[in-house]
């Protein structure tokens, strides 16, 4: 069965430095895989994903994520990190089932807090 | 939060009560998912739809209901019998296509039990 793991509960980094949140992955077939942010008491906002082609991966807010298969890792990363961008981060896997309907699997999250 | 609204923002519920909660999308979607989400847990799946008329148990099913009736609507009804209902409630929907089938969510429903 697929599963993903986000290894550090909580991340601090300074304003402007640059951030990365840790995701590793296992899945038999091939990975397609998710990033979602989610400000306090909001729904998850959609960052980017992984389906297949370039190893990096361009999303919103100036977030990246590179994925590297003999790893199993889907990390996010931001060059310069905003006070702005403090928040909780998914990461997710879609789950190998029949239908249309493709389900995910999510981590447990990362807190993200950007100090200023 | 895209074209999904869930309500109420918040709602209360005394034992033994069933309660109603709201997801409607206007994005064209044909699959509509609920979450649950507790602290530290992520997010765990309780019914998805791929179609109208349609809908799978997820993985924590137990204790809650769903109907699909409409493209745009996918009510969720926490019964009596879901023990520990507090929790913050999320509904997603997405195009079921192959490969492009992103979930989008609504802001969320949270349910506390008084």
């Amino acid at each position: 069965a697929q599963s993903v793991a986000q290894p550090e509960d909580q991340v601090n980094v300074a304003e402007g430095n640059p951030l990365t949140v840790k995701c590793t992955y296992s899945v038999s077939g091939n990975p397609y895989l998710f990033w979602y942010v989610q400000y306090p008491n909001r729904g998850l906002q959609f960052l980017l994903k992984y389906i297949t082609g370039d190893n990096l991966v361009k999303g919103s807010y100036g977030f990246e994520a590179e994925f590297n298969k003999s790893q199993t890792s889907f990390h996010l990363k931001k060059p310069s990190a905003l006070v702005s961008d403090s928040a909780l981060y998914f990461c997710a896997v879609r789950r190998e089932t029949s239908g249309s309907a493709r389900q995910l699997t999510f981590g447990s999250g990362t807190q993200l807090t950007v100090l200023p | 939060d895209g074209g999904i609204t869930q309500s109420p923002k918040y709602l209360f519920r005394k034992e033994g009560q069933n309660v109603t909660l709201s997801c409607e999308q206007n994005l064209n979607h044909d699959a509509m998912y609920w979450y649950r989400q507790d602290p530290g847990q992520g997010l765990r799946l309780i019914y998805y739809s791929q179609i109208v008329n349609d809908f799978q148990k997820g993985d924590i099913a137990e204790g809650y209901s769903v109907s699909r009736e409409k493209k745009e609507s996918f009510p969720l009804t926490v019964t009596s019998a879901q023990k520990n209902p507090t929790a913050f409630y999320l509904c997603a929907s997405s195009e079921a296509s192959r490969l492009t089938d992103t979930q989008y969510f609504g802001p969320g429903t949270r349910l506390t039990v008084l």
